[in-house]
């Protein structure tokens, strides 16, 4: 089984500033149809969650530009290039279709 | 517009079952693929189960083959879980959700699951 791994786990930032995730996989996330199915999701406290990046590095509709997905293989990052309030909550990474894995999330929050 | 609502939780004694209900509107949830993520108290997102487009096949976490079963009735736009043999370690908001992967995914707004004596 693939296991998806994420740092940190906890990431107090200033309003305004960057911020970066990393997630991990335990094997490459190379699909036999060549693309890569790692996404990003984002949960607000007391909210279901929400997808923010598919394959990588697409940025769903309606998700704001500062953020970003990169990777690949087995190394993939989410960065958020200015934080915003609105923004704290626990951010997710997912594997799939070896079976489905997210990792265990990282907790986003203000200094 | 898209929406997703599930019911159907409550309180179960372990060793019963429970039924899970996903109730699609504004779209053909045969035509997506169809999940089911669940999140316990205080803990993270763990993927369950997942029907495929046209319901040609359906996947399931290590911790629920065997018990849990997803379904889906065309004529409802539903999807189900049917969960059988609980544990309280099953004691968790159960969201149902479309396509994870790829097109364009919504998500529910959960049902509480308790597994309790």
């Amino acid at each position: 089984d693939v296991v998806m791994t994420q740092s940190p786990l906890s990431l107090p930032v200033t309003l305004g500033q960057p911020a970066s995730i990393s997630c991990r996989s335990s094997q490459s996330l190379v699909y036999s149809d060549g693309n890569t199915y790692l996404s990003w999701f984002q949960q607000r406290p007391g909210q279901s969650p929400r997808r923010l990046i598919y394959k990588v590095s697409n940025r769903d509709s309606g998700v704001p530009d500062r953020f970003s997905g990169s990777g690949s293989g087995t190394d993939f990052t989410l960065k958020i290039s200015r934080v915003e309030a609105e923004d704290v909550g626990v951010y997710y990474c997912m594997q799939g279709p070896h079976g489905f894995t997210f990792g265990p999330g990282t907790k986003v929050d203000i200094k | 517009q898209v929406q997703l609502v599930e019911s159907g939780g409550g309180v179960v004694q372990p060793g019963r079952s429970l039924r899970l209900s996903c109730a699609a509107s504004g779209f053909t949830f045969s035509k997506f693929a169809m999940h089911w993520v669940r999140q316990a108290p205080g803990k993270g997102l763990e993927w369950v189960a997942v029907i495929s487009h046209g319901a040609s096949t359906k996947y399931y976490a290590d911790s629920v083959r065997g018990r849990f079963t997803i379904s889906g009735d065309s004529s409802k736009n539903t999807v189900y879980l049917q969960m059988n043999s609980l544990r309280a370690e099953d004691t968790a908001v159960y969201y149902c959700a479309r396509s994870l992967l790829t097109m364009e995914n919504f998500w529910g707004q959960g049902t509480l699951v308790t597994v309790s004596s």
